[in-house]
């Protein structure tokens, strides 16, 4: 286990639905990210939360919205999304202001159908 | 120059052999270049990393080699072994900035 846990491991959810992905850190990390992971992509950041304030946003269409309601938990609301937004959703967390580990979740294998 | 790109995207080694893969980057200012590896169903986990005041840092059978006037720097696994069949990812930072990723690299070592 790499202390961050993420729940739920596999979600299927209509183009109509609400949904929301779940990460938690018990590392006293004070950083959290989301990434997206397609196949043949790299790594896509997502979002990054710095002391609980949103500090990155890098153009995610408004049908993903995060949420970090303190240091140790973080969202990721899911509403209308389209097919092409079948990923791994990954989690991750570190200590922001050092070249640190960062310390991933096990991720979200979502299918929208 | 925020890019790290990395070769091959799949590589194919025998037991027992070297595996490379390699990265480079624009940006002068990355100062900690790390390296995860993935399994599948599983995320990615720190494996190796170097800071550019050293060539070469070596754990066991992986060892990162890193070239600062070129702006390159790669992982070597030597004795490859079939448990070690995944994806690998070099990142790169500067800094109090987030990790770059490059693309990754699938590699599988038949037996």
């Amino acid at each position: 286990e790499t202390g961050v846990t993420q729940t739920p491991r596999h979600l299927v959810m209509g183009m109509t639905n609400k949904k929301s992905l779940k990460c938690e850190q018990h590392l006293g990390h004070n950083a959290m990210y989301w990434y997206k992971q397609s196949a043949k992509k790299p790594l896509e950041l997502m979002f990054v939360y710095s002391l609980e304030e949103r500090v990155e946003n890098n153009s995610v269409p408004s049908r993903f919205s995060p949420e970090c309601p303190n240091s140790s938990h973080l969202f990721l609301h899911l509403h209308t999304l389209q097919p092409e937004d079948s990923a791994l959703y990954l989690c991750a967390s570190s200590f922001q202001g050092m070249n640190t580990e960062a310390f991933f979740g096990q991720g979200t294998r979502l299918t929208v159908v | 120059q925020q890019q790290v790109k990395q070769s091959p995207q799949s590589l194919i080694v025998q037991k027992g052999g070297i595996s490379i893969i390699n990265c480079a980057y624009e940006n002068t200012a990355f100062d900690y270049f790390p390296w995860y590896q993935q399994f599948p169903g599983k995320g990615p986990a720190l494996l190796i990393a170097i800071r550019p005041d050293v060539s070469e840092k070596k754990e066991g059978r992986f060892t990162i080699s890193f070239n600062k006037s070129a702006k390159q720097f790669s992982l070597h696994i030597m004795d490859s072994q079939p448990g070690d069949s995944a994806t690998y990812f070099c990142a790169a930072s500067a800094g109090a900035q987030k990790l770059v990723f490059g693309q990754g690299t699938r590699l599988t070592i038949n037996p």
